[in-house]
């Protein structure tokens, strides 16, 4: 079965700072992984995503995440932070050619001035 | 990118009413649709695999008659909430994807039972 943690349930950054969060996922096989983002009473918006090649991905918004398949890791970050990315972010696991996905607990980012 | 849009995004209903909810794929054909439901402040947990033209396929724990879905065309699904309760208020999302592409998500039924 997979699986996805995200260790940090809320983070509190300065606008400007960098940010990380992180996500640990569980699967049998070569996963697909994704970073979603959600705004209060909004739908998810697709950050980036992973199906294979170069490990650093990049999304949009200014955020990348890099794929250690001998951590089973795939982190999200960002070098520097708005205050527009104050938000709820989710990492995703899916199967190749299986369009459902398995989330995380999901991470609250809060973002001061 | 591809657009699926919900409706209505929020909703309240009385104890005991069916509130019906649709996903729609605007500019693609979506063979597949799925049903998330998110609590407040919790992740989204997938209820059912819309198929097209046949029936849905609901996960563990998941009541089929009480979430009936409905996937009569390729860019439609809709999602019925039958004798509500208000336990049933969530969020719920649906999501599709083109072919060879990753999903996209509507914007999300905000329900509550009153």
């Amino acid at each position: 079965a997979q699986s996805v943690t995200q260790p940090d349930i809320h983070i509190t950054v300065s606008e400007g700072a960098s940010l990380e969060l992180r996500c640990n996922y569980s699967y049998g096989a070569t996963p697909y992984l994704f970073w979603y983002v959600q705004s209060p009473g909004q739908g998810l918006q697709l950050l980036l995503k992973y199906f294979s090649g170069d490990t650093l991905v990049q999304g949009i918004k200014g955020f990348e995440a890099e794929f250690k398949r001998s951590q089973s890791s795939f982190n999200l970050r960002k070098p520097s932070v708005h205050w527009s990315d104050a938000a709820e972010y989710f990492c995703a696991v899916g199967a190749v050619n299986d369009y459902k996905l398995s989330f995380g607990a999901g991470t609250t980012v809060t973002v001061r001035a | 990118g591809a657009v699926v849009s919900q409706h209505p995004s929020r909703v309240i209903c009385k104890s005991g009413t069916s509130v019906k909810i649709e996903c729609r794929s605007l500019d693609f054909q979506a063979t597949t649709m799925f049903w998330y439901r998110q609590f407040p402040k919790q992740s989204l947990m997938l209820m059912a695999t819309s198929n097209e033209g046949s029936k849905a396929t609901y996960e563990q724990g998941v009541e089929k008659d009480k979430f009936l879905i409905n996937h009569a065309s390729l860019t439609l699904s809709t999602l019925t909430v039958t004798s509500a309760h208000p336990e049933d208020s969530s969020f719920y999302i649906c999501s599709a994807h083109p072919a060879g592409t990753e999903a996209f998500f509507g914007q999300g039924t905000r329900l509550t039972v009153v």
